[in-house]
């Protein structure tokens, strides 16, 4: 059970826009900034999105990042078969003193 | 260019310990964090702790508290991360990662290629 929630997975069809949701409370997503991850498998995590809403360098301008409240989205618009990977987002939690992950969300482009 | 590279796979017996580098380079290596992140087979991912190479001072997950311990070289710009009384569970990908120099700042990039470690009998 993570500490921040996502859905375990989303699809679309190339082109398509689609949004992958992050959930926590007060200590984490509250009171600190999200970062996204994007994992394909059998190779590390690379970081997305940093900050809430700042691209990484390399980061392609369809994906996007927000921050509401105790929630975080990451959209990817103009879908494209290589963005069929693992997303998770991240945040510190000053509750645990330490870095919390969300579940990961696998993502398949249909 | 920046970049984190781990040391090789490990197989270990249960009760065992393993100790993993981490090999920093193109940047100032005591200007960044460097943390753990470990992924279990088919599992997400799971932060581990942090070391801040300038002075050593680290901070651990509740999780491994008594069971990690993160030190760091600064002749060779590497950190090492050691995981004592090894169980089955502790099977997985280890990743080292930077970190920005502010403790609830946790992005992290670039990862290490990671390193596999396999506990059993």
């Amino acid at each position: 059970q993570s500490v921040l929630t996502q859905p375990p997975s989303a699809s679309g069809t190339p082109g398509q826009r689609v949004t992958i949701s992050c959930s926590g409370s007060s200590s984490n997503i509250g009171s600190n900034t999200v970062n996204w991850y994007q994992q394909v498998p059998g190779t590390a995590p690379k970081l997305l999105i940093y900050s809430n809403n700042q691209r990484a360098p390399g980061a392609p301008d369809r994906f996007s990042g927000s921050k509401s409240g105790t929630s975080a989205s990451l959209a990817i618009s103009g879908l494209q078969s290589e963005d069929e990977a693992d997303y998770y987002c991240s945040t510190w939690d000053d509750s645990l003193n330490g870095a919390v992950f969300g579940g990961g969300t696998q993502l398949t482009v249909l | 260019q920046v970049q984190v590279v781990q040391s090789g796979a490990e197989v270990k017996k249960p009760g065992a310990s393993v100790k993993i580098s981490c090999k920093a380079s193109g940047y100032s290596f005591t200007s960044y964090y460097m943390h753990w992140v470990r992924q279990a087979p088919g599992q997400g991912l799971e932060w581990m702790g942090m070391i801040n190479p300038s002075d050593g001072s680290t901070r651990y997950a509740q999780k491994f508290q008594g069971r990690v311990t993160m030190t760091r070289d600064t002749s060779t710009s590497t950190v090492y991360m050691e995981l004592s009384s090894l169980r089955s569970e502790d099977t997985a990908v280890y990743y080292c990662a930077r970190g920005p120099s502010i403790v609830a700042r946790i992005w992290l990039d670039p990862w290490g290629q990671g390193t596999q470690v396999t506990v059993s009998s």
